[in-house]
């Protein structure tokens, strides 16, 4: 079983829809939490940065952790076909903040 | 400030042989990360390197290797190139050791035919 889970999709919404992205993991020790967004033959971009358990938001995103849970989101609101791209989740922990573990990314259609 | 560079951005490889990749962080950076990304195995820690010292490695073959040298730039070195090495390779900067956010570059695709 993989560290960290995250579902492939495909995942297709229309334009405007409020789009929900998750991550589960299975270690606890876990403390610092990113998404990423990665454009095809792009390396990934940093959208979110989280430390430790809570809700973070920039613009039209919103990052939120439950530690209890395992559990990690992304939420997009009105989402635009510019938003289209794989999205990734990501977590390490302090011994070793750089060694990021990946999920394997949801690949995410807005439709205009 | 000027992004993550890598270079080159793609390179054809016959079995057997060698290759380096070369990395150059935002300046200020000096943690820097390597990941390898496949379609089969997603992105995966290959090693991170601060002060010129590596911090942490992956679980890959003594084939990988890297270095950072004083000014921060690093390099990774592949060597006896395997079909299975084929990837797009992507390095990492931050300015903060100990945090986990990471500025990545667009990556070098290698192929190994």
């Amino acid at each position: 079983q993989k560290e960290v889970e995250q579902d492939p999709g495909p995942l297709s919404v229309p334009e405007g829809a409020i789009v929900s992205l998750n991550c589960t993991y299975s270690n606890s020790a876990f403390q610092y939490f990113m998404w990423y967004r990665q454009y095809s033959r792009k390396g990934p971009e940093l959208l979110m940065y989280t430390y430790s358990s809570g809700n973070k938001e920039d613009g039209r995103f919103t990052a939120q952790v439950d530690k209890s849970s395992k559990y990690i989101s992304l939420f997009i609101r009105d989402s635009q076909p510019s938003d289209s791209a794989t999205y990734l989740c990501a977590m390490s922990v302090p011994q070793g903040a750089q060694k990021l573990v990946f999920g394997q990314g949801t690949r995410l259609t807005i439709n205009p | 400030k000027a992004g993550v560079t890598q270079t080159p951005r793609y390179l054809i490889k016959t079995r057997g042989q060698q290759v380096t990749l070369s990395c150059s962080p935002i300046s200020g950076h000096r943690s820097v990360s390597w990941y390898q990304q496949t379609p089969g195995q997603g992105l995966q820690f290959l090693f991170e390197y601060f002060s010129e010292t590596q911090r942490n490695k992956g679980n890959f073959p003594g084939r990988f290797s890297g270095r950072q040298f004083s000014n921060s730039r690093s390099e990774m070195n592949v060597s006896t190139l395997e079909l299975g090495d084929s990837a797009l390779y992507l390095c990492a900067s931050s300015d903060r050791a100990g945090r986990g956010s990471a500025f990545f570059g667009q990556g070098t695709r290698l192929t190994v035919v």
